[in-house]
């Protein structure tokens, strides 16, 4: 069971240049996440997915795009890299459903973006 | 609105020391979640434990303690007998069951360091 796998672990890019980040999850999870994670900052929520075919923004989704055409992925693509936008990002799963309520999210092992 | 504050940025303490990680949050649901993730210097978040807002029972799994008080709106959380395997960042988050998506809400983290 390889939980949440996130693909690259590192890059680096130019200014302008576009890139997706992959993540697929093999728990048959729901929901999925997408954190960025700045220096000396906690997460914070890129674009979230409840389900196939269904994405939503959170707090900082400007300069990303996400699509959600299976369950097990849920990739994030950076159209025209800034380097702001350098930054260490998580991909998340949880289950959903009456006695998955509280459940906690399965984080992969993060994709460290550098943008120069 | 949502926040969580975790006003310790770093804590240093020697080995066999008791530490206390602070974390008050702020919500207007009456159905929360609270976590704990740590994050070692390999990076990866490791889920500590969870906790829901009716549930006000501390918890104590070996060296790690948690106490939730729902009248301060805090969940602290303490390290018992500390270790040098105990360095990472600590990060509290907030969970809302009325949000939608139920991301989480993360505060800045708490960086510990456990020297020999």
């Amino acid at each position: 069971n390889a939980g949440v796998t996130q693909t690259p672990k590192f890059r680096i890019l130019k200014i302008g240049q576009s890139m997706t980040l992959q993540c697929t999850q093999d728990m048959n999870h729901n929901y999925m996440y997408w954190y960025r994670q700045d220096p000396g900052m906690g997460l914070k929520l890129i674009y979230y997915s409840v389900g196939a075919g269904i994405t939503d923004k959170g707090e900082v989704p400007n300069g990303y795009n996400v699509s959600r055409s299976t369950t097990e992925d849920f990739p994030l693509r950076l159209e025209l890299a800034a380097p702001s936008q350098t930054s260490v990002y998580f991909c998340a799963s949880r289950p959903v459903g009456a006695l998955n309520s509280n459940q906690p999210q399965h984080f992969g092992d993060g994709t460290r973006l550098s943008i120069l | 609105a949502q926040k969580v504050t975790q006003a310790q940025t770093e804590i240093s303490v020697v080995e066999k020391e008791d530490v206390t990680l602070d974390c008050v949050y702020e919500t207007r649901d009456t159905t929360y979640y609270l976590f704990w993730y740590k994050q070692p210097p390999s990076g990866e978040l490791v889920f500590l434990i969870r906790r829901n807002s009716f549930d006000e029972q501390n918890e104590i799994s070996g060296r790690y303690s948690w106490n939730f008080q729902k009248s301060t709106s805090s969940f602290n959380f303490t390290i018992t007998a500390s270790q040098v395997v105990d360095s990472a960042v600590y990060f509290c988050a907030l969970s809302e069951a009325g949000q939608a998506g139920t991301a989480l809400i993360f505060g800045k983290g708490t960086t510990l360091s456990v020297s020999s």
